[in-house]
């Protein structure tokens, strides 16, 4: 079965320099969640998105945005990047929609994100 | 609001042995809980989900997880541990009106031969 790809896997910035990842939900699904990982903690929400629209903002820094696209794949981009910002970035869909309350959650793989 | 809590950070069984690890909700509407599993630089994958149709659920892997309400605990259980259940184990809450998932500390299982 399809599951939700993040690319690139593997990413090594320089501080202060920008950082772009991108995630393609499963086909269908038209909610993307964006969740960071730092090392040896759980993943925190950041965003999400539904129907090219965001649903819900977390503690994501003002340094970070996002989007949604018309073909639902969405972007994360993060700029003036900062020693802190390593972890793992996740990414995850879902075909019910945020408010249906038997929504579920497919990770895809994260990308590693190591700032220098 | 909506949390979990996962006691025991660290829980190690030998091969064959039961597995429990532990989490406890807080929630003041019914919750909708969930088990996912990261195995070494891996993504999450789900094992199990409660969604109040039923309150023992059965996930993938021979595990399962029984929602008890007037313990507010949703504990995940397997009979007999393998070798490659060795993993980190999150459970973790949906908020109910943004659909974000709230996830414990996580728990890290370790299987001795």
């Amino acid at each position: 079965a399809a599951g939700v790809i993040q690319s690139p896997r593997h990413l090594i910035k320089e501080k202060r320099e920008t950082a772009t990842l991108k995630c393609y939900p499963i086909p269908r699904h038209d909610t993307v969640y964006w969740y960071q990982q730092g090392p040896g903690q759980d993943p925190q929400f950041l965003i999400s998105f539904y129907e090219k629209m965001q649903s819900d903002k977390g503690s994501i820094p003002d340094r970070f945005s996002a989007q949604q696209f018309s073909d639902y794949h969405s972007e994360l981009n993060m700029s003036s990047l900062e020693l802190g910002d390593s972890a793992l970035y996740f990414c995850a869909s879902s075909i019910q929609g945020p408010w249906q309350s038997t929504d579920t959650q497919y990770f895809g793989p994260g990308t590693r994100l190591t700032v220098l | 609001a909506q949390s979990v809590t996962q006691l025991g950070s660290h829980v190690s069984v030998s091969e064959g042995a039961l597995v429990l690890l532990r989490c406890n909700y807080s929630s003041s509407v019914p919750p909708y809980l969930f088990w996912y599993v990261q195995y070494p630089n891996q993504g999450l994958q789900l094992l199990l989900k409660y969604t109040s149709a039923a309150t023992l659920v059965k996930g993938i892997n021979g595990f399962e997880a029984e929602f008890k309400k007037s313990e507010t605990s949703f504990h995940l259980t397997k009979p007999s541990a393998h070798m490659s259940d060795a993993a980190e184990y999150f459970c973790a809450v949906r908020i109910s009106n943004t659909g974000k998932l709230i996830f414990g500390q996580g728990t890290t299982l370790q299987v001795k031969p």
